[in-house]
């Protein structure tokens, strides 16, 4: 069974500092991640997709990949109140979610 | 990003009736489709895997026969709650699946359903 895991948090940060969000997954042949949003009551929304190892920066996110380790992260610098949200990997199969880190900033 | 819809965004319903809810992938074509649900404070759930043009792969505990999913084309999948009951009222969402070989999934924006 395909296991991604996450830290449920809440996981509070000070607004302008860097949110640190924490992936692990069981599957080593997994070979791409992808980084939702969600905000209560909607749908997750495409964040970033990571399928090589080491970083990608896409603005403020940075999407981290050991495949050796097993762990994905994301990274929200300048973390802004309106990045308070749940947070889910995901793997590149059928799509199974971690249950996700809700994240909040703090004004 | 791409976009996908869904149709419709709220419906309450009587128990035993049936619901039938729409996905459609607005801007591309998607050879998968994937339902989920969701109920409050609970991480998606994933229901089914819909392919165009053949029968929906089920998730172990999900009733094929009371959840009918149908991918008709490309842009369209639906779902279908048989005889609802209560315990059926969640959020379904829907997602497609862009591309080939390395691919993008894009989620609709939910359909909240209530069963009273």
């Amino acid at each position: 069974q395909k296991e991604v895991e996450q830290n449920s948090g809440p996981l509070s940060v000070p607004e302008g500092a860097i949110a640190s969000l924490n992936c692990t997954y069981s599957d080593r042949g997994s070979q791409s991640f992808f980084w939702y949003r969600q905000y209560s009551g909607k749908s997750p929304e495409l964040i970033m997709f990571i399928y090589s190892n080491g970083d990608k920066e896409d603005g403020r996110f940075t999407a981290q990949l050991n495949k050796a380790s097993q762990y994905v992260s994301l990274l929200i610098r300048d973390s802004q109140p309106s990045d308070s949200a749940t947070y889910l990997c995901a793997d590149d199969d059928k799509i199974i979610f971690g249950k996700g880190t809700r994240l909040h900033i703090l004004p | 990003g791409a976009v996908v819809s869904q149709h419709p965004s709220r419906v309450i319903c009587k128990s035993g009736t049936s619901v039938k809810i729409e996905c459609r992938s607005l801007d591309f074509q998607a050879t998968t489709m994937f339902w989920y649900r969701q109920f409050p404070k609970q991480s998606l759930m994933l229901m089914a895997t819909s392919n165009e043009g053949s029968k929906a792969t089920y998730e172990q505990g999900v009733e094929k026969d009371k959840f009918l999913i149908n991918h008709a084309s490309l842009t369209l999948s639906t779902l279908t709650v048989t005889s609802a009951h209560p315990e059926d009222s969640s959020f379904y969402i829907c997602s497609a699946r862009r591309g080939q070989g390395f691919y993008e999934q894009y989620f609709g924006p939910g359909t909240r359903l209530t069963v009273t």
